[in-house]
């Protein structure tokens, strides 16, 4: 199975700042990389597919990039509804595997 | 406006099993993969499965291979999964979701106890 190790864990930033989120896979998964937020109590709702596609209705300040077995989600000018928790998904591959999260909190 | 529509919660005792449903309007699930996905208290994501409702076929991570059966029903545009032998750990909330993900159920919460 393809390991997907997201970091960090958890981190804080403040309004207006920008962060950023790793995937790292254990092998190629050829950009089949999606990112969601979730926050609590409801489902997920994805933000960006295919490493750097933006979903319709997500915010521009949404990011991604990366290629081969690293991956990144960038967030600019971060939002109080930004708080939440996102996870990484590879879908190269069954069995398709999410990574840890990342529980984004705003100071 | 496509819609996940999934059953109520499930208290099961441990040994017996579960069927939760998960149906879809404004999309035609025949056009679509079905995954479910589980999350227990308090933790991330994990993929189960999912199945083609075209024509019934299915992928299982292996861990719950003996655990969830998926089926579909394209006449109702509906979805099913069934946790047999439930357990302790078993207790999650389970989603089901098409088109990679980009619709998403709003969850059934499983609890398994005694």
């Amino acid at each position: 199975d393809i390991q997907m190790t997201q970091s960090p864990a958890s981190l804080s930033a403040s309004l207006g700042e920008t962060v950023s989120i790793e995937c790292l896979a254990s092998e190629d998964i050829y950009n089949n990389l999606a990112w969601y937020q979730q926050k609590p109590g409801k489902s997920p709702q994805l933000l960006i597919y295919y490493a750097s596609s933006l979903q319709d209705g997500v915010p521009s300040r949404f990011s991604g990039s990366g290629s081969g077995t690293q991956y990144s989600l960038k967030i600019n000018s971060l939002e109080s509804e930004d708080a939440a928790t996102y996870f990484c998904l590879q879908d190269s591959e069954y069995p398709y595997t999410f990574g840890a999260g990342t529980k984004l909190e705003l100071k | 406006e496509v819609q996940l529509q999934q059953s109520g919660a499930e208290l099961g005792k441990p040994g017996t099993s579960v069927k939760l449903s998960c149906k879809v309007s404004g999309y035609n699930i025949r056009n679509t993969y079905m995954h479910w996905v589980n999350q227990r208290p308090g933790k991330g994501l994990e993929w189960i499965g999912r199945i083609d409702p075209a024509n019934g076929n299915t992928i299982y991570a292996e861990k719950f291979k003996s655990k969830a059966t998926l089926t579909a029903d394209t006449s109702s545009n509906t979805a099913y999964m069934q946790l047999s032998q439930l357990k302790s750990d078993d207790t999650a909330i389970y989603f089901c979701a098409i088109e990679w993900f980009a619709y998403w159920g709003q969850g059934t919460l499983v609890t398994v106890s005694s």
